[in-house]
């Protein structure tokens, strides 16, 4: 059973620094790998999914590695803002059945 | 906009009572999954379907049944031998089952009184 471990569970940085997000994972076959972004009480948005032959993805100020190999994905987000606050999950998927496996997530908080 | 509806955002249910959560997507999108987010935990599957009249159990199905009768329609009706139902629901799709990227609905809140 795969299972994921994000750290650190939160973390509170000043406006303009740099966030660097861990995720592990027990089971290096995976498919695919999916950085989501939740807000309180929300639904989750898709940030970023890195094909398991990939090393790394961006999309504008987020940057997320892959290591299949030794189980770890980082997400970076350079120059934070207030608006970058909320919860992170990292989400492998199987590469068996396809089905997705989440963290507990990284909660962020951006302070002004 | 194309997108996951979810409602009602807010549910209360009595002991004993049967309740179901309502999922719509307007993504033509073949594979609908159910999950259940509890606080300070990752998000649980319940169940998946990848194509119409067809489903499957995920990691914690006791106590849930759902149907897919539309491509459109995934419900999820949360039995009263479901002796936790206290949660956050969450409802997502996806083009197929496997490499593409979900979108989630906004959630709704269960609540037992």
């Amino acid at each position: 059973k795969q299972e994921v471990t994000q750290i650190p569970a939160a973390l509170s940085v000043p406006e303009g620094e740099n966030l660097v997000l861990n995720c592990s994972f027990t089971d290096s076959a995976i498919y695919n790998l999916q950085w989501f972004r939740q807000d309180p009480g929300k639904g989750l948005t898709s940030l970023l999914l890195i094909q398991s032959s990939q090393r790394e993805q961006t999309s504008g100020r987020l940057n997320a590695s892959l290591d299949k190999s030794s189980g770890r994905s980082t997400l970076y987000i350079a120059a934070s803002q207030p608006g970058d606050s909320a919860t992170y999950l990292c989400a492998p998927g199987a590469s068996d059945d396809y089905k997705l496996s989440f963290g507990a997530g990284t909660t962020v908080t951006v302070r002004a | 906009d194309g997108g996951i509806t979810q409602s009602p955002k807010y549910l209360f249910r009595k002991e004993g009572q049967n309740v179901t959560l309502s999922c719509e997507q307007n993504l033509n999108h073949d594979a609908m999954y159910w999950y259940r987010q509890d606080p300070g935990q990752g998000l649980r599957l319940i169940y998946y379907s990848q194509i119409v009249n067809d489903f499957q159990k995920g990691d914690i199905a006791e106590g849930y049944s759902v149907s897919r009768e539309k491509k459109e329609s995934f419900p999820l009706t949360v039995t009263s031998a479901q002796k936790n139902p206290t949660a956050f629901y969450l409802c997502a799709s996806s083009q197929h089952l496997g490499n593409y990227g979900y979108t989630f609905g906004s959630g709704t809140r269960l609540t037992v009184v």
